[in-house]
């Protein structure tokens, strides 16, 4: 079964990193995944895509702070310099045949 | 750039069928590279995938939800719907409206890559 799981709360001060993660069920570690971000009374924002290779791609207007890579089933959402606005919830996602998955979400609250 | 609007009711009684648009702008949804996708988030829970519609016209669902929902496409409008039908409190949520961007080597439908700003819908009498 595919399912993705995610730390349900992160933290830290603000112009410091964060790093977050998701983890692919057994059996599917070389799974493609995105990751989404949802600031608060906002729908939600697609940050990028993440290969197992750890190669990314990122959308529209995405900056350079928010960085991805991967390891085995994990994948990793990194936010340099971290800013106030980029307290908000973290989502990951991948997908299957006739299936879409969502992880639980990461909060990130900057301190 | 791409937009997409949700509109419809906010507020259906137990039992009825909730109803509702996803109206898409800067982009047509007959595009055989995209598929369209409803996605709800309950209040102080997280997202949860509904179903998605693929260029094509077919769609597939959550097996959780497959028995009462039905989506569909309007190419002359360029919008896409969501029915679900005999609702109870716990679906009361936000329901967004997103587009998958493109397929991938198996042609399944990839990740959301643009998403609506939600509408919140209250399931109560």
């Amino acid at each position: 079964q595919l399912v993705l799981t995610q730390s349900p709360s992160a933290s830290a001060s603000l112009g410091a990193s964060v790093k977050l993660t998701c983890t692919l069920s057994a059996g599917h570690s070389s799974y493609t995944i995105a990751w989404h971000q949802r600031q608060p009374e906002k729908g939600p924002r697609y940050l990028m895509t993440l290969n197992s290779d750890g190669s990314h791609s990122k959308g529209d207007g995405i900056p350079d702070r928010f960085s991805g890579s991967s390891s085995g089933a994990e994948r990793f959402l990194t936010i340099s310099s971290l800013q106030s606005e980029d307290e908000a919830d973290y989502y990951c996602q991948t997908w299957g045949t006739g299936i879409q998955v969502f992880g639980p979400g990461t909060e990130v609250t900057v301190l | 750039q791409l937009q997409l609007q949700e509109s419809g009711p906010g507020l259906v009684k137990p039992s009825e069928t909730l109803s509702l648009t996803c109206t898409v702008s800067g982009g047509s949804i007959s595009s055989s590279t995209y598929s369209w996708g409803w996605i709800r988030q309950p209040p102080g829970k997280g997202l949860e995938w509904i179903g998605s519609i693929i260029y094509s016209g077919s769609s597939y669902y959550n097996p959780s939800l497959k028995s009462r929902v039905t989506i569909s496409a309007d190419t002359s409008t360029n919008q896409f719907s969501l029915r679900l039908s005999s609702v109870t409190a716990a679906d009361t949520a936000v329901y967004y409206c997103a587009r998958h961007g493109s397929r991938d080597a198996y042609n399944n439908p990839r990740n959301f890559d643009y998403w609506g700003q939600g509408t919140l819908v209250t399931v109560s009498s």
